[in-house]
């Protein structure tokens, strides 16, 4: 099993360009999420999913939007990217049998907004 | 409010030498706390999940404690390979899909 992979690895983007982040699991996840990390900061949880075709806003969802097609796939949209934006965007996902609450990361992409 | 704390910020110890890794919360009740290892330009690897006070979890050099206000991450005889930043997350209940992570301790290990 490949668990979580995200792509791309690495982007730039220049304000006000638009770009997805794609994130796939392979685990039959039920719940997935979308974070950031900042340096000095915690992972922030920006949006996440509790099943296909659901979303639900998260700490910090401001200049994001989601969208959970299919039940592998959980992409993270930015319409126009700010450079508050660039950061380390990290995926994650959880099945959903109760007593399971650990969440698996992927690798991360690395965004800058110039 | 809802909050978890890592210390130290920074930690260097030298090949063998055993330290503890604290991480303080405060939740309105724990549903479980989380520990991830994170290598440099990586994702967080899953390493323990306790659920409640007293729980104990191990894994080679690592040992994972929990008590009703702090866990703590002991690492024992630790190797350059356990140079990391380890993370450490609260879940409340009641919150199924919201982890609360501290900043981090980033541990380097010296030969």
């Amino acid at each position: 099993n490949a668990g979580v992979t995200q792509t791309p690895k690495f982007r730039v983007l220049k304000t006000g360009q638009s770009m997805t982040l794609l994130c796939a699991q392979d685990m039959n996840h039920e719940y997935m999420y979308w974070y950031r990390q900042d340096p000095g900061m915690g992972l922030r949880l920006i949006h996440y999913s509790v099943g296909e075709g659901t979303t639900a806003k998260g700490e910090v969802p401001d200049g994001y939007n989601v969208s959970r097609l299919k039940k592998q796939n959980f992409l993270l949209g930015l319409e126009s990217a700010a450079p508050s934006q660039t950061s380390v965007y990290f995926c994650a996902s959880k099945t959903s049998t109760s007593g399971q609450e650990t969440q698996y990361f992927g690798p991360g992409t690395r965004l800058l907004v110039l | 409010e809802d909050q978890v704390t890592q210390s130290p910020e920074a930690l260097r110890l030298q090949e063998g030498e055993s330290s503890s890794l604290n991480c303080s919360y405060t939740v309105s009740g724990l549903r479980g706390l989380f520990w991830y290892r994170q290598d440099p330009g990586k994702g967080p690897e899953f390493l323990f999940t306790l659920y409640s006070a007293g729980e104990e979890k191990e894994k080679e050099r690592l040992k994972a404690t929990l008590t009703k206000k702090e866990s703590f991450l002991h690492i024992t005889a630790p190797k350059p390979e356990d140079s990391a930043t380890y993370l450490c997350a609260v879940q409340a209940v009641g919150a199924t899909n919201k982890l609360i992570f501290g900043t981090g301790t980033l541990l380097a290990v010296q030969p």
